[in-house]
């Protein structure tokens, strides 16, 4: 693995099913984040973690959950999908500090379709 | 937390023209700036970013200006070229966590 992966490439969910997007990154940064991107514009904060332990809502939080078990992985789960979460899904790592950010890496995303 | 915002959402120039884009951002104490680039079908990739200890930075054919007082900051790039079609962020580090929050970006096209 080199960068951060995500997986499924794409997928077709029924409004219901539970969903997880796997995210995993090899650089060893301590924060991770999902966003969801809309329409092609606006890359929308989910939830982040600054560091394995822990996790921090964003914008549009509703209906998704996280965890961060180690400093890798950081799963995001719609534990019941309805149409409107339709969208590309990315996931980014970056080394943070208490007052300071480096650059994000994303993923190549995770394009969600609820019917 | 941040709000920041992004004007225009759509930018066409002639090949050879400058582009500019610009944002402004909502949270005094934010302190990084950074720009990304998305091409269709992939994850947006840095391109450039200022810290808030400086007022302009440059990389050959772009530049990022910044000025705190009036919290806005913008991308300018010169002798545009076709590869340069893409999508263009702007973003701001949220000061109540090592968060990044993102503009709604701009879909830029280069006319040949």
């Amino acid at each position: 693995i080199a960068g951060i992966t995500q997986a499924p490439t794409s997928q077709i969910l029924a409004a219901g099913r539970r969903m997880t997007l796997r995210c995993t990154q090899d650089m060893r940064h301590n924060a991770m984040y999902w966003y969801r991107q809309d329409l092609g514009l606006g890359l929308r904060l989910i939830h982040y973690s600054n560091t394995a332990g822990t996790t921090g809502k964003g914008e549009v939080p509703d209906g998704y959950s996280v965890s961060r078990a180690n400093t890798d992985d950081f799963p995001l789960t719609l534990a019941s999908a309805v149409p409107s979460q339709t969208s590309v899904y990315f996931c980014a790592s970056s080394v943070v500090g208490t007052s300071w950010v480096n650059e994000q890496f994303f993923g190549p995303g995770t394009r969600l379709t609820v019917l | 937390g941040e709000n920041v915002e992004q004007h225009p959402s759509t930018l066409s120039v002639q090949e050879g023209d400058s582009a500019v884009i610009k944002c402004t951002y909502s949270d005094s104490a934010s302190n990084y700036f950074p720009w990304y680039k998305q091409e269709l079908g992939k994850g947006p990739q840095l391109i450039i970013d200022i810290r808030s200890n400086v007022g302009e930075k440059k990389d050959q054919r772009i530049a990022v200006t910044l000025n705190k007082t009036a919290k806005h900051f913008s991308l300018h790039i010169t002798e545009t070229q076709p590869e340069d079609s893409a999508v263009y962020f702007c973003a701001a580090r949220d000061s109540s966590a090592s968060k990044i929050i993102f503009g709604s970006g701009t879909r830029l096209s280069i006319r040949p």
